[in-house]
């Protein structure tokens, strides 16, 4: 079965600083999907941003990135020039490719960032 | 605009009682889900649904019905025998032919 770990239960981060995100995860299929999901206050969750399986190249939208390591089955989240705004739990989630019924969201256990002023 | 609309958003219920948390969803996606969130466990997987009329048992269905009788719609009934009903309820649902997930806002049961 498929498992998703992250194994930063709360991170801090300066504003205007970098901060990264670990995330790990264990499949045996080779096309997959990976996303990084934000849960502000509010608890509505928003997507950052996701990455395929079979792209090399990381995604990136604006101050977010990803490192995908696709032998290490390792996924990470770099958030650059942090703000306020970004405090919020994160949360790293597979997905297996399309097709089936059954290609459900993993989710992992979340890291709680903190972002001081 | 289009969008996942849950509610209640705050419910509180008695030991014993039938609860039914709504889902309506105008985006025209096929695919609905049903997530729980409990603090330090992410989100564990209760139902979903990839059409109408058709529904999937997820990790931790004992305890829960779903239905979907309407493309928009995919309502969770939290029974009494769902022995710690207590938590942070998600829907989302997903456009065929994407991995992304689309959330509604949540709602928050609690058990007096």
């Amino acid at each position: 079965a498929q498992t998703v770990t992250q194994s930063q239960p709360e991170m801090s981060v300066q504003e205007a600083e970098t901060v990264t995100l670990s995330c790990t995860y264990d499949t045996s299929e080779s096309d997959y999907y990976l996303f990084w999901y934000k849960q502000p206050p509010s608890r509505q969750m928003i997507l950052v941003i996701r990455q395929e399986a079979y792209k090399q190249q990381n995604a990136t939208e604006n101050r977010f990135s990803v490192n995908f390591q696709k032998a290490a089955k390792s996924f990470s989240l770099k958030i650059s020039d942090s703000q306020l705004g970004d405090a919020a739990m994160y949360f790293c989630a597979y997905r297996k490719s399309l097709g089936g019924a059954t290609n459900k969201l993993i989710f992992g256990t979340g890291t709680l960032l903190a972002v001081q002023p | 605009d289009g969008g996942i609309t849950q509610s209640p958003k705050y419910l509180f219920r008695k030991e014993g009682q039938n609860v039914t948390l709504s889902c309506e969803q105008n985006l025209n996606h096929d695919a609905m889900y049903w997530y729980r969130q409990d603090p330090g466990q992410g989100l564990r997987l209760i139902y979903y649904s990839q059409i109408v009329n058709d529904f999937q048992k997820g990790d931790i269905a004992e305890g829960y019905s779903v239905s979907r009788e309407k493309k928009e719609s995919f309502p969770l009934t939290v029974t009494s025998a769902q022995k710690n009903p207590t938590a942070f309820y998600l829907c989302a649902s997903r456009p065929i032919g994407s991995g992304e997930l689309f959330f509604g806002e949540g709602s928050r049961l609690t058990v007096l």
